[in-house]
């Protein structure tokens, strides 16, 4: 199975950081990669797919990159609707396994 | 707009089954693949099952393999996963997704609510 890891696990941030949330995966993807938010009781929503491309509706100041092995996950501007859960997720083979998330609080 | 609707969660004793259903609307359910995915209290998300869009292919995770069985009626719009010999560590919530194929690579588009499934004695 494909392992992967998200750093760090738990991060404090204020309105208009910029942050960054990182994935490697234990072998290569190539771009098998995506980002999902998720809130508390509610359900995952997607943000990135195929690594980079943003999802309809999700703002820009979301983007994705990387490849292979290592994935970033950037929001350039923190909003406070921004505080949550993020996971990634492979989708190169099954089982398609999600990052252990990185809960995203407020500073 | 694309809805996904669980139901069927409830508390079960261990060893005992449930049916889960997923009710979709708002696009052409045959034409998709849909996937089962769990989060356990406090933890995080758990691929459970994969099944093509003519049933053709299933995939699932080896802690429920022999055990879950997933399927679909395309007619009723419904995807299902069968749990039996159900255990204390299947408690959680458990979504649909639907999987959404673009440039040979796929994503988990959209998602529904979410049942409870708690096994316990």
């Amino acid at each position: 199975d494909i392992q992967m890891t998200q750093s760090p696990s738990s991060l404090s941030a204020s309105v208009g950081d910029r942050v960054t949330i990182t994935c490697r995966a234990s072998q290569s993807i190539s771009g098998h990669l995506s980002w999902y938010q998720q809130k508390p009781g509610k359900a995952p929503k997607l943000l990135i797919y195929t690594a980079s491309n943003l999802q309809s509706g999700v703002p820009s100041r979301f983007s994705g990159s990387g490849s292979g092995t290592d994935f970033t996950l950037t929001i350039s501007s923190l909003q406070p609707e921004d505080f949550a859960t993020y996971y990634c997720q492979q989708s190169y083979s099954t089982p398609y396994t999600f990052g252990q998330g990185t809960k995203l609080e407020i500073k | 707009e694309v809805q996904l609707v669980e139901s069927g969660g409830g508390l079960v004793q261990p060893g005992g089954s449930l049916r889960l259903s997923c009710a979709a609307s708002g696009f052409v359910f045959s034409g998709y693949s849909m996937n089962w995915v769990r989060q356990a209290p406090g933890k995080g998300l758990e691929w459970v099952s994969y099944i093509s869009s003519s049933s053709s292919t299933i995939y699932y995770a080896d802690s429920v393999k022999g055990r879950f069985t997933i399927s679909r009626d395309n007619a009723k719009n419904s995807l299902y996963l069968q749990m039996n010999s159900l255990r204390a560590d299947d408690t959680a919530v458990y979504y649909c997704a639907r999987a959404y194929f673009w440039s040979g690579r796929t994503t988990f588009d959209y998602w529904g609510q979410g049942t409870l499934v708690t096994v316990s004695s």
